[in-house]
């Protein structure tokens, strides 16, 4: 069974930091292109982020462009997404998907508010 | 990048039959999926490369696409069946790559 667990959201002031993770498990991770997805409150669904099976090509949102870092680590089935600059527009549940349809975590709620 | 556009709305009587629509340039040279959203929880793929349905979800979830529109169709809509619902696609010309519509909001009177 796939399982996607998203993990590293909390409360952060503007201007912060944050680094969120997702632990992929029940197939194998190195296979599979992955990305993320948020949802601000009361808002639909935006794709901010995709990352190959190698990590070697990365696409961004404009709206993360440039403050947005994603990564993998093969050897640990992990998902990465480092947020810097951070904005109150950014306050969202943040979802790891896998790139095959239906294939979501739960996802980590990260809040930005001084 | 691509653009979906779906209706913000759509209410519909118990028992009666609901289509949510997805608009989009050509779509119908694309594959859609479908996802349902209830408050506080993930979404969930109820109709996917346009007209499959994942195990678990009911026959009465179908989708078809076509020429600019692709539709979700529930029929014999229950109470149960209330929740946003969004259509996405992968745009494989793009460095945009999952495209999102909108979401529509279905009301079941």
């Amino acid at each position: 069974e796939v399982q996607l667990v998203e993990s590293g959201g909390g409360s952060v002031q503007p201007g912060g930091s944050l680094r969120l993770s997702c632990a992929a498990s029940g197939f194998t991770f190195s296979s599979y292109e992955m990305n993320w997805v948020r949802q601000a409150p009361g808002k639909g669904l935006e794709w901010v982020s995709y990352i190959s099976s190698s990590g070697y090509t990365i696409y961004y949102a404009d709206s993360v462009k440039g403050r947005f870092t994603i990564s993998r680590d093969n050897t640990k089935n992990s998902l990465y997404l480092l947020m810097n600059s951070l904005r109150a527009e950014d306050t969202a549940v943040y979802y790891c998907a896998r790139d095959s349809p239906g294939d979501w975590g739960q996802g980590t709620l990260v809040t930005v508010s001084s | 990048s691509y653009v979906l556009t779906q209706a913000p709305s759509v209410s519909v009587a118990p028992g009666k039959t609901a289509r949510i629509t997805c608009g989009g340039n050509n779509i119908g040279s694309k594959s859609v999926h479908w996802y349902q959203q209830k408050p506080g929880q993930a979404p969930v793929l109820v109709i996917y490369y346009n007209s499959d349905r994942p195990s678990g979800i009911p026959e009465r979830f179908s989708g078809s696409n076509s020429g600019n529109t692709a539709t979700l169709t529930i029929s014999r809509v229950e109470a149960g069946d209330e929740a946003d619902y969004y259509c996405q696609l992968w745009d494989a010309s793009s460095d945009h790559p999952w495209v999102f519509g909108g979401g529509t909001k279905l009301t079941v009177l």
